[in-house]
């Protein structure tokens, strides 16, 4: 079966901090997606990744930046995390524009 | 400009009634897809259903089945028979088209949180 894993469930980081937040996939898709969700404002797109080394901007990339050396693995980093990034943090892969994506469980992020 | 719109931030339905979720769209691009997923209480979000653009008839999944109206740009999802378990907030997302350089990104509304009472 299908499966995006994302490292943590939940983390507490410290304001000015750089943070990682891991994600693997085992169905090698090409594309990969971060989104981060908060309350009234649905899902929105941070970055996503149609093939290793490749990355587009989303919606609201500022402060956000990502990494794709492997195809598995897309990474979603916080430079110098802020309160304002407190969130939850949802990675999914597709394997086609016309596929439906697959979620990891999420990581709720919160930064103190 | 919003691409996905959901103007309905909360809903309640009988068991067993049927529901529609509204979802309407923005894109000039002929090319797109739409999607429906659920993300219950538990958090995980789960794909319920699909809509390509020139698919000539509207899509169905067990319960669930959209209205497609293009010309509306709507995208509305229908679940009949509502079950307790469909208790949950309904997000839809569409997937633009090449010429809106959209193609390989997708969007999401704002979701709709439906409430099913026994």
């Amino acid at each position: 079966d299908v499966k995006v894993t994302q490292s943590s469930r939940y983390l507490v980081k410290r304001t000015g901090e750089k943070v990682f937040l891991e994600c693997v996939q085992d169905m090698d898709h090409e594309n990969m997606f971060w989104y981060r969700q908060d309350p009234g404002l649905g899902l929105r797109l941070i970055y996503f990744s149609y093939d290793v080394k490749m990355k587009e901007k989303g919606d609201i990339p500022e402060g956000y930046s990502v990494s794709r050396e492997k195809k598995e693995r897309f990474s979603l980093i916080l430079e110098s995390a802020s309160t304002n990034q407190t969130s939850m943090y949802l990675c999914a892969g597709r394997e086609g524009a016309n596929q439906p994506q697959h979620f990891g469980d999420g990581t709720r992020l919160s930064i103190l | 400009a919003q691409k996905i719109t959901q103007t309905q931030p909360g809903m309640f339905v009988q068991e067993k009634e049927a529901v529609t979720l509204d979802c309407t769209y923005d894109t000039s691009d002929p090319s797109y897809g739409l999607f429906w997923y659920k993300q219950p209480s538990s958090g995980e979000m789960i794909f319920l259903i699909y809509q390509g653009s020139y698919d000539q008839q509207n899509a169905t999944e067990g319960r669930y089945s959209l209205n497609f109206q293009k010309a509306r740009k709507s995208a509305n999802l229908v679940i009949s028979a509502s079950q307790l378990g469909d208790s949950a907030m309904y997000f839809c997302a569409m997937r633009e088209g090449v010429n809106s350089g959209g193609y390989q990104k997708v969007t999401f509304g704002i979701g709709t949180k439906l409430q099913v009472i026994p």
